[in-house]
């Protein structure tokens, strides 16, 4: 099956410093990428959508200069958290989407900020 | 908008046998699909089964199958002979066709815990 790789699995980062979060479809062209956030025993909350080549689009609620979305090809996007604080620190899921639709989620990266 | 809702935080089931988990949803589509994923605790999410809403017949997947009732918009989740590694937080989703992929909507959960 396909398989859609995040990068890092956890990372701890201090307060005020910015974190980048990778995903990759590693044998599959990824035409849409999606991002959400899942707090501890909570339901995935989507974050924005991001299709190659173009800005990203983001869900009501969520700061875009926060939380920046780089989909640079068709095999990886990224989430740099800038400017973190401890309120941001959360589980962070991608999933990838082929052209025909269907969904591959990454193993999802754990942020704490201190 | 689109809402989804499982009403059963929390479920347990002995081994071997049968649990029910409960979905509802919200739309205003007359097209879309609704599907139930796994999350162990890993926190990998796994696609346990999916369902078109435009086919009458229910989806099946080995021991899991839903009873999709549209009119009513319920979409509820049964495992049959429940195993240990069954064990985990089911989510209900759904979302609407996209040639941008698919949004997912998702529901709060239900953690199912399965007893020996």
């Amino acid at each position: 099956g396909a398989v859609v790789s995040q990068h890092p699995s956890r990372v701890i980062c201090k307060s005020g410093t910015s974190v980048k979060i990778e995903c990759r479809s590693l044998d599959f062209q990824a035409t849409t990428m999606f991002w959400y956030r899942q707090f501890p025993k909570k339901s995935l909350m989507l974050m924005a959508t991001s299709n190659e080549g173009s800005k990203a689009t983001y869900e009501q609620g969520v700061e875009k200069d926060k939380f920046l979305i780089n989909h640079a090809s068709l095999t990886l996007s990224t989430l740099t958290v800038t400017s973190a604080h401890p309120e941001d620190s959360s589980f962070y899921i991608c999933s990838a989407s082929r052209v025909t639709g269907e969904l591959f989620f990454g193993e999802g990266s754990r942020l704490t900020v201190l | 908008a689109q809402t989804v809702t499982q009403s059963q935080p929390e479920m347990s089931v002995q081994e071997a046998e049968t649990v029910t988990l409960s979905c509802t949803y919200d739309t205003s589509e007359s097209d879309y699909y609704l599907f139930w994923y796994k999350q162990p605790p890993s926190r990998q999410m796994i696609l346990v089964i999916r369902q078109e809403a435009y086919k009458q017949q229910n989806a099946t997947e080995n021991r899991f199958s839903v009873n999709f009732q549209k009119a009513a918009k319920s979409f509820s989740l049964k495992i049959s002979d429940s195993q240990l590694g069954d064990a985990a937080m089911y989510f209900c989703a759904y979302s609407v066709w996209e040639t941008s992929g698919s949004r997912l909507t998702f529901g709060e959960g239900t953690q199912l815990t399965v007893n020996p």
